[in-house]
């Protein structure tokens, strides 16, 4: 079975400044990483995905992701936030072969943008 | 528009009574997924299906029953609520399995309460 791991809970910030959401996880097999995002009241939209090839994927919204092996790390990094972006955010893996195919969620990483 | 469509979007229950919570996509998706959401747990899977007639459970699968009669719709049926069941329940579907096409695409939720 895999597993994610969210190291903050909570994750403040001011308007315009870097910020880096971190995810760890664990698995036995190959996997498939996410992030997704959920705003106020609504469901999960996907942000990006690692799949397979190059370690640095970007998504919408400005995000990027860097995928560390030997971590087993895929932390969420944007240089510029916007008010906007206060929301939730999920990390996920499923297994791209064997083990659960079916998406582990962490348990959410809340960031909040102070202007 | 294409999507999941959940409904209702609100519920508030008395413990013991049943009811079911629906859930259509119009994507021709043939995985599908119930996760709940609660403060600090992030998703936990119920339960999920791969086609038209196959589910199995998840994480958290007593206290809900599901099934599968055509790809479009994979209600979720509470028999008995009772207050531990009080959450936001999603609905998500995706064309590949592990979700390694565009990710799951999740419906906007239904908040249960049981009181």
């Amino acid at each position: 079975a895999q597993s994610v791991t969210q190291l903050d809970s909570q994750v403040p910030v001011f308007e315009e400044a870097p910020v880096e959401l971190r995810c760890n996880y664990s698995s036995s097999v190959s996997v498939y990483l996410f992030w997704y995002v959920q705003y106020p009241n609504q469901g999960l939209q996907l942000l990006l995905k690692y799949l397979s090839g190059s370690t640095l994927v970007k998504g919408i919204n400005g995000f990027e992701a860097e995928f560390n092996k030997s971590q087993t790390s895929f932390h969420l990094r944007k240089p510029s936030v916007h008010i906007s972006d206060t929301a939730e955010y999920f990390c996920a893996v499923s297994a791209a072969s064997g083990g659960s195919y079916i998406p582990t969620f962490g348990r959410g990483t809340s960031l909040i943008v102070h202007p | 528009n294409a999507g999941v469509t959940q409904t209702p979007k609100f519920q508030v229950l008395k413990t013991g009574q049943s009811m079911t919570l629906q859930c259509a996509q119009d994507m021709n998706h043939e995985y599908m997924s119930w996760y709940r959401q609660d403060p600090g747990m992030g998703l936990r899977l119920i339960h999920y299906s791969v086609g038209a007639g196959i589910t199995d459970q998840g994480e958290v699968p007593n206290g809900y029953n599901v099934s599968r009669s055509t790809t479009e719709d994979f209600p979720l049926r509470l028999l008995s609520a009772a207050p531990s069941q009080t959450s936001v329940y999603f609905c998500a579907s995706s064309y590949s399995r592990g979700g390694q096409g565009g990710g799951y695409t999740f419906g906007s939720g239904t908040r249960l309460t049981v009181v």
